[in-house]
């Protein structure tokens, strides 16, 4: 089972609001990634958590609030979000954190965010 | 650093032609090679990868991608399409030694794939 879930699939919000992405995945695997795709781009990384730890965060406003509660569940908290945030808000995880021959990052299907 | 080109944002074959998506890549290590694939408002799934060993690797759905390190490429394959291939395919690359960018994958910018008829 290679499944990664992110609810909820649609979300809408205004300027002023607080949501939260939920991503989560029963693989044990180790490290988790937030990544946001604007239409027609690649993903680009957000954050990368290894052993429920922040690792890496590519410069993201502080608007974008990452949280690990444990090694199976993955939350970006929003609030005070600009339009141009508006996109779709992947996750991913893979079994180590870079490590091994076959690391590999498998994702779930993405939040649509639509900011107001 | 490294990057990856994808040549042709888009690409449009006929149902049972053959299928070439094109990706260069630029490490200055020995890289680890990903095909994934996008259907519309959907995540990303993995086509195929390259780690080490033999250099053409099958995947899902019938496609396979060859390493050729000396042409620094691991295009993409398919000897004939399906109307079901039609999707947004993405190579991407990462490190396979330390350094600060280990383990961060980096995309090519994506080639649409039209499947017409």
């Amino acid at each position: 089972d290679t499944e990664v879930t992110q609810t909820p699939k649609h979300l809408v919000m205004g300027m002023t609001n607080k949501k939260s992405l939920k991503c989560e995945q029963h693989m044990g695997h180790r490290a988790m990634y937030w990544y946001k795709q604007k239409a027609k781009k690649p993903p680009e990384l957000m954050f990368v958590y290894s052993y429920e730890k922040l690792s890496i965060n590519e410069s993201v406003p502080s608007r974008f609030s990452p949280e690990c509660p444990n090694s199976s569940l993955l939350n970006l908290h929003l609030h005070a979000l600009q339009p141009e945030d508006s996109a779709l808000y992947l996750c991913a995880s893979s079994q180590h954190p870079g490590q091994g021959a076959g690391e590999t990052q498998y994702f779930g299907p993405g939040t649509r965010l639509l900011v107001l | 650093a490294q990057s990856v080109t994808q040549l042709g944002s888009h690409v449009s074959v006929s149902e049972g032609a053959l299928v070439l998506l094109r990706c260069n890549y630029s490490s200055s290590v020995p890289p680890y090679l990903f095909w994934y694939v996008q259907y519309p408002n959907q995540g990303l799934q993995l086509l195929l990868k390259y780690t080490t060993g033999a250099t053409l690797v099958k995947g899902i759905n019938g496609f396979e991608a060859e390493f050729k390190k000396s042409e620094t490429s691991f295009h993409l394959t398919k000897p004939s399409a399906h109307m079901s291939d039609a999707a947004e395919y993405f190579c991407a690359v990462r490190r396979s030694e330390g350094g600060t960018s280990y383990g961060k994958l980096t995309f090519g910018q994506g080639t649409i794939l039209t499947v017409h008829p």
